[in-house]
């Protein structure tokens, strides 16, 4: 079964910090996505990449980068935490469309920003 | 962009009982809708999609159906058992060439034995 490792369960940072969350996929999925997951607003797509070296903004990019240096690992960069960003994260990967369109979720990463 | 609309965001049940979990997409050239299962704490998991083709898929307790023509879909599970207690979401393609899926905002489903 496909599996995706996300680094951690649980971070605290403090605010104006730089945080890196690593998301691993070992199934060879062509597409790589990274979802922000808040109580009564469902998942929102932040950022997306179809290929390595590759990205596409999602609905939700405004204080995160995104890098995929190799096909099986996409990291999500917050280049200086803020509050607003406490937050679960989720990644998820996709062999591609055309028939392989399922989603497969890390089970998420949960960020608090102090 | 798509939108993508669900309703309720929360629906309570007693065990046995029918659920029905209705969205509406914006994008007549969306082609492919899945369901996805979030138990408390644990990721979420495809259960069931349908593609444009098909009017309406089952699967045991779970049918999902599909208006083209209104740009509805809904997600019906009979039998309600308390397992079947977490939050779904539907979700509907946003693009032409790689799938990049829009979610709706939730159900979050509560059987009561």
């Amino acid at each position: 079964d496909v599996k995706v490792t996300q680094s951690s369960r649980y971070l605290v940072k403090r605010t104006g910090e730089k945080v890196f969350l690593e998301c691993v996929q070992d199934m060879d999925h062509e597409n790589m996505f990274w979802y922000r997951q808040d109580p009564g607003l469902g998942l929102r797509l932040i950022y997306f990449s179809y290929d390595v070296k590759m990205k596409e903004k999602g609905d939700i990019p405004e204080g995160y980068s995104v890098s995929r240096e190799k096909k099986e690992r996409f990291s999500l960069i917050l280049e200086s935490a803020s509050t607003n960003q406490t937050s679960m994260y989720l990644c998820a990967s996709s062999l591609d469309s055309g028939g392989s369109e399922k989603l497969f979720f890390g089970s998420g990463t949960q960020l608090s920003v102090l | 962009g798509e939108n993508v609309e669900q309703h309720p965001s929360t629906l309570s049940v007693q065990e046995g009982d029918s659920a029905v979990i209705k969205c509406t997409y914006s994008d007549s050239a969306s082609n492919y809708f899945p369901w996805y299962k979030q138990e408390l704490g644990k990721r979420p998991q495809l259960i069931i999609d349908i593609r444009s083709n098909v009017g309406e898929k089952k699967d045991q307790r779970i049918a999902v159906t599909l208006n083209k023509t209104a740009k509805h879909f809904s997600l019906h599970i009979t039998e309600t058992q308390p397992e079947d207690s977490a939050v779904y979401f539907c979700a509907a393609d946003a693009s032409g060439g790689s799938y990049i899926p829009t979610f709706g905002r939730g159900t979050s489903l509560i059987v009561h034995p």
